[in-house]
């Protein structure tokens, strides 16, 4: 139980084009997912919480306009990166917690490697 | 934000050995979690161990904490070549916006 995916795994782009990322929780419903951003040998750095039927909270540094998420049920959100640009070429990671759980514990999906030419 | 860091950020063990990573944080935590990543790959929840536990056991793996120090530690035991992997401590605190605070992660490499 508490699968995550994430579609694409991975996607190559061209500068200037917009790109968006799939996360759904498959076996469970999600009131809370977690956007994070990490680069290699790195440590994950969490982008933004997004709750169901609601705006996201973005963290300290992270555009919201560049990074747009959506979470439209409690088993998918989106992120989309728009105007992608080079230095947005990452391993962005998304996780979900279980709805009513009293536990923090997040499931992770697989992550998607974008790469921005 | 990187609650703390972990040590060694970087360990090379031979099949059979046990590996000790190490874990501190800053703040006061609610609990504190370890997840394990293989190489290009999301991360897998190892085990929870709250706040007024001191120590946890699952399978090959023991965990304690000592809230005192602001320490914890992940102990495999009798390491294999599959556990080759980067893992990583994460804080959640009291609070209720339930994200977690991560470390810097330790790079494992068990040669068979």
């Amino acid at each position: 139980g508490a699968v995550v995916s994430q579609h694409p795994s991975w996607v190559i782009c061209k500068s200037g084009t917009s790109v968006k990322i799939e996360c759904r929780s498959l076996d469970f419903q999600a009131t809370t997912m977690f956007w994070y951003r990490q680069f290699p040998k790195q440590s994950l750095m969490l982008m933004a919480t997004s709750n169901e039927g609601s705006k996201a909270t973005y963290e300290q540094g992270v555009e919201k306009d560049k990074f747009l998420i959506n979470h439209a049920s409690l088993t998918l959100s989106t992120l989309t990166v728009t105007s992608a640009h080079p230095e947005d070429s990452s391993f962005y990671i998304c996780s979900a917690r279980v709805f009513g759980s009293l536990e923090d514990e997040q499931f992770f999906g697989p992550g998607t490697r974008l790469t921005v030419l | 934000s990187q609650q703390g860091e972990e040590d060694p950020q970087a360990l090379s063990i031979q099949e059979g050995e046990n590996a000790t990573m190490n874990c501190s944080y800053k703040t006061s935590i609610n609990n504190l979690q370890w997840y394990r990543q293989n190489s290009g790959r999301g991360l897998v929840h190892l085990i929870l161990i709250r706040s007024n536990e001191r120590e946890k056991h699952s399978g090959r793996l023991r965990v304690t904490l000592d809230t005192s120090k602001k320490s914890s530690s992940l102990l495999i035991t009798a390491s294999r070549a599959a556990d080759t992997a980067s893992y990583f401590c994460a804080t959640a605190g009291a609070g209720n916006n339930r994200k977690l605070i991560w470390g810097l992660g330790t790079s494992l490499a068990v040669n068979p």
